[in-house]
Formats: C-alpha cells, structure tokens, sequence
C-alpha cells in the first residue's frame, strides 16, 4: 500500500515548455487535489476533482490544467511554464470532502522553471 | 477572503519544554481546523482535528485548542523532545466542507 505518489520528485524547466505531474494513489479514494507550497505562504489549493471525470478550480488555477481519467490517477499539466510557477507541489487524496475525511499528502515535486 | 495565519514563524527551544504554537483565522464560520505536521522534504501529516463544536482535542503530548468566535487556535506540545522538529501548519476548512485553507506554519526545532 503506498499510499499517495508523486512523479517526478524533482524537475528543471525553462520557460515556455511544458510539462505533466503525475499523482496516483492506491486507496480508492474519490476526491484528490493539487496544491502548490511557497516560502512564508502555506498551501495553496490549485485544483481538485471530487471524483472519476470531474475536475474544478482552486484558489490559484490559471496557467495549470488537470484531468482525472482513471481514479487513481490526477495529473497536473503546465502547457507553458513561467517562473512563477516555480514551486513545491503537493497532491492530496481523501474518500470525501475537506470537513468529514483525513487528507492523505504525497511527498511532493519540486519544480524549477528558469 | 478567509486568511490564515501563524505566530512564530520559526521557534527553537531545548529539548524538554513545553510549548504553544499559534494559529489564527479571519473569518470564525469554519467547519472543522486541522494541525499538520511537514517533515523537511515530506508531505503533511495529520495531527489533530477539531470540530467547530468542538474546544479542544488532545492525542498523546499534543493538544489543540479552538476559540472559533475569536478566530484562534493553539496547539500545545508539552515535553519536547528533538524529534518533533518539524514545520506545523494549522488549516481550516469553511461551512461548505470544500476546501482547507492553510496558514503558513511555524518551523519549530528542539535542541537536544
């Protein structure tokens, strides 16, 4: 049972080009989320899907795309990346909603962009 | 737009003490506020959480308190010992149970 993983752990973009974070977890749980960690500002949700097919908005969207074709599976995608993306990203799962269910954390990628 | 914050921001202590982090929220309509712990390199475990009925919870050396109408919360950990070095964020989540909107964190470090 691994729980939350994240891939890449660690990535160097330059500006402009594109790239995909893959999120998978193995607790069949409905709901999962990306968030984005920066120094002195907490986590900050950027998008979440409450189940299979459905994705919605966080509090920072613009610039990331997300999709949740397999359950397990929530990727995030930058089409074009700007330094101001450069950041620790989180993802999150849970079997409900943030009031009612413990979020499970993955280890996080820490991404680059020059 | 509900803020979190969190006072320290850094703390260092000698191994033994006990200790309050704090934790504090613009908007008092919250359904529940949750404490993580962040080990360096990690992602966030959860600690403790706290039902808006509720005042406080405690697990072992932690405790968490909740004053909901004044829009604060502590978290109290008594005897410190240098395995608890770590950055802890508080989060709350609002009355539509959505999202969790976290502060910040404290980083504290306990010197043997």
């Amino acid at each position: 049972n691994a729980g939350v993983t994240q891939t890449p752990k660690f990535r160097v973009l330059k500006t402009g080009q594109s790239m995909t974070l893959l999120c998978a977890q193995d607790m069949n749980h409905e709901y999962m989320y990306w968030y984005r960690q920066d120094p002195g500002m907490g986590l900050r949700l950027i998008h979440y899907s409450v189940g299979e097919g459905t994705t919605a908005k966080g509090e920072v969207p613009d610039g990331y795309n997300v999709s949740r074709l397999k359950k397990q599976n929530f990727l995030l995608g930058l089409e074009s990346a700007a330094p101001s993306q450069t950041s620790v990203y989180f993802c999150a799962s849970s079997r409900g909603l943030a009031g009612v269910a413990e979020q499970f954390f993955g280890p996080g990628t820490r991404l680059t962009v020059l | 737009k509900q803020e979190v914050t969190q006072i320290p921001a850094a703390l260092s202590v000698p191994e033994g003490e006990n200790l309050v982090l704090n934790c504090s929220f613009t908007d008092s309509a919250i359904y529940n506020l949750q404490w993580f712990r962040q080990d360096p390199g990690k992602g966030l475990t959860s600690l403790l959480l706290i039902q808006s009925s509720q005042r406080e919870q405690t697990s072992g050396r932690l405790n968490a308190s909740l004053d909901k109408s004044s829009g604060r919360s502590t978290l109290y950990i008594a005897a410190s010992q240098p395995g608890d070095s770590a950055t802890y964020l508080c989060a709350v989540v609002d009355n539509y149970g959505q999202n969790f909107v976290f502060g910040p964190g404290t980083r504290l470090s306990v010197l043997p």
